[in-house]
């Protein structure tokens, strides 16, 4: 089972550059969620999705886009690339609500790096 | 706003040293509470959820507990391969809480053979 697919896993970008970080998941999971990882820090919510067409903004939207014209899928745009923005990118999802449907699933990460 | 605080920020235990993980946080209205562990380069693993006050859960060495302010993750004769990272998160009740988690910034557990 794939799961939670994430990539690329390491990326390099120019300030002002923009660039896609893409997810996919297999398990038809309705919610699906892009956290930033800095060290030493917890997760960040940046956006997320609890369904195709729908997105809101998590903790720290700024410098960053979201859509989700799947269930499958639910990409992450950055326009233009900031120092700021250097970070491990996470991707999660999970079935739904309910007691048996909250545990998030995780992908390996995106490590990325603006100079 | 919703909080969670962790600490230590890192553990260094010798192998069969048993400690505990403290997990602190300030909610509207708990919804869950979730543990999960980090291996260094890879996404978090879940562990746990607990839902109630005096709730309590067991894998392994690995035994988690909760409060009403806090929780905490009891390690017993830890083994080096128990090295990682354990994040902690709450989910808030209501519609846009249920939505989401917030996470701790997650204490680093190193275990020594």
């Amino acid at each position: 089972n794939a799961g939670v697919t994430q990539t690329p896993k390491f990326r390099i970008l120019k300030i002002g550059q923009s660039m896609t970080l893409q997810c996919a998941q297999d398990m038809n999971h309705n919610y699906m969620y892009w956290y930033r990882q800095d060290p030493g820090m917890g997760l960040k919510l940046i956006y997320y999705s609890v369904g195709a067409g729908i997105t809101d903004k998590g903790e720290v939207p700024n410098g960053y886009n979201v859509s989700r014209s799947t269930t499958e899928d639910f990409p992450l745009r950055l326009e233009l690339a900031a120092p700021s923005q250097t970070s491990v990118y996470f991707c999660a999802s999970r079935p739904g609500t309910g007691a048996t449907n909250e545990k998030l699933f995780f992908g390996s990460g995106t490590q990325l790096s603006v100079l | 706003e919703d909080q969670v605080t962790q600490s230590p920020e890192a553990l260094r235990l010798q192998e069969g040293e048993s400690s505990s993980l403290n997990c602190s946080y300030t909610v509207s209205g708990l919804r869950g509470l979730f543990w999960y562990r980090q291996d260094p380069g890879k996404g978090p693993e879940f562990l746990f959820t607990l839902y109630s006050a005096g709730e309590e859960k067991e894998k392994e060495r690995l035994k988690a507990t909760l409060t009403k302010k806090e929780s905490f993750l009891h390690i017993t004769a830890p083994k080096p391969e128990d090295s990682a990272t354990y994040l902690c998160a709450v989910q808030a009740g209501g519609i846009q809480g249920a939505q989401k988690l917030v996470f701790g910034q997650g204490t680093r557990l190193t275990i020594n053979p």
